[in-house]
């Protein structure tokens, strides 16, 4: 099962900012958070990862929590191209497997 | 650089045929994986293969599904014979190497119908 819990959906007006939290309270001291995202027709696409600190790169950044156990992923300037569905993953630490929960559907209003 | 090409992108067959999809990873990608969405879920991981070796295949149905990847690149999923509840989209990723901090490469899947 995934180990993280996020809003079915959101709505988020063109150009300005999408905030989409992502709770992970059962998460172990060397899991990493990563975010992935899936617009239709095509498959998941990785935006970023972060363990502590926060992370920004030309996609989005990264905000978590002190005691990790929430994070958001912020993008700046949102637009219609990031309507898709976004999946918060928490990784196991011995191997790279990936578990998906349902994720949020982001739809940009323009 | 060439993404995960996946072939083909939709095919429709009765239940209890047979049916086959193909896979090449990235180029040096070392790990490639087999994901089933079911509509309307996140992907779920069937297959991890580590080179030509498989690292987990607890999610796969062994009486139906089976996988390969020869010398370590390209890969193919086969599910013989079908079911109706084996409509999905199988996706195909690729990361670098078996670790923590490689993200995964998806390629656009391959929309399976069964009628």
């Amino acid at each position: 099962d995934a180990k993280t819990t996020q809003p079915p959906s959101m709505d988020c007006a063109e150009g300005r900012a999408a905030n989409l939290p992502c709770n992970h309270s059962t998460i172990s001291g060397n899991e990493y958070v990563y975010w992935y995202r899936q617009i239709h027709s095509q498959g998941p696409q990785y935006i970023i990862h972060g363990l502590k600190n926060n992370e920004t790169n030309e996609m989005a950044s990264l905000i978590i929590t002190e005691d990790r156990k929430s994070s958001t992923l912020i993008l700046p300037h949102a637009t219609l191209r990031d309507t898709a569905v976004y999946y918060c993953i928490v990784r196991e630490t011995s191997y790279d497997k990936v578990i998906f929960g349902p994720g949020t559907s982001l739809s940009v209003i323009p | 650089e060439a993404g995960v090409a996946q072939s083909p992108r939709y095919k429709i067959i009765e239940k209890r045929q047979s049916v086959a999809f193909w896979c090449n990873p990235i180029s040096g990608h070392a790990t490639l994986y087999w994901y089933q969405q079911i509509l309307g879920q996140g992907p779920k991981l069937l297959i991890q293969f580590q080179n030509n070796g498989v690292v987990d295949d607890s999610q796969l149905p062994k009486d139906r599904f089976s996988a390969e990847r020869l010398k370590g690149v390209d890969s193919t999923l086969k599910i013989q014979p079908a079911k109706l509840e084996d409509s999905a989209v199988y996706l195909c990723a690729s990361s670098l190497e078996w670790g923590l901090t490689y993200e995964q490469y998806f390629g656009p899947g391959t929309r399976l119908t069964v009628t």
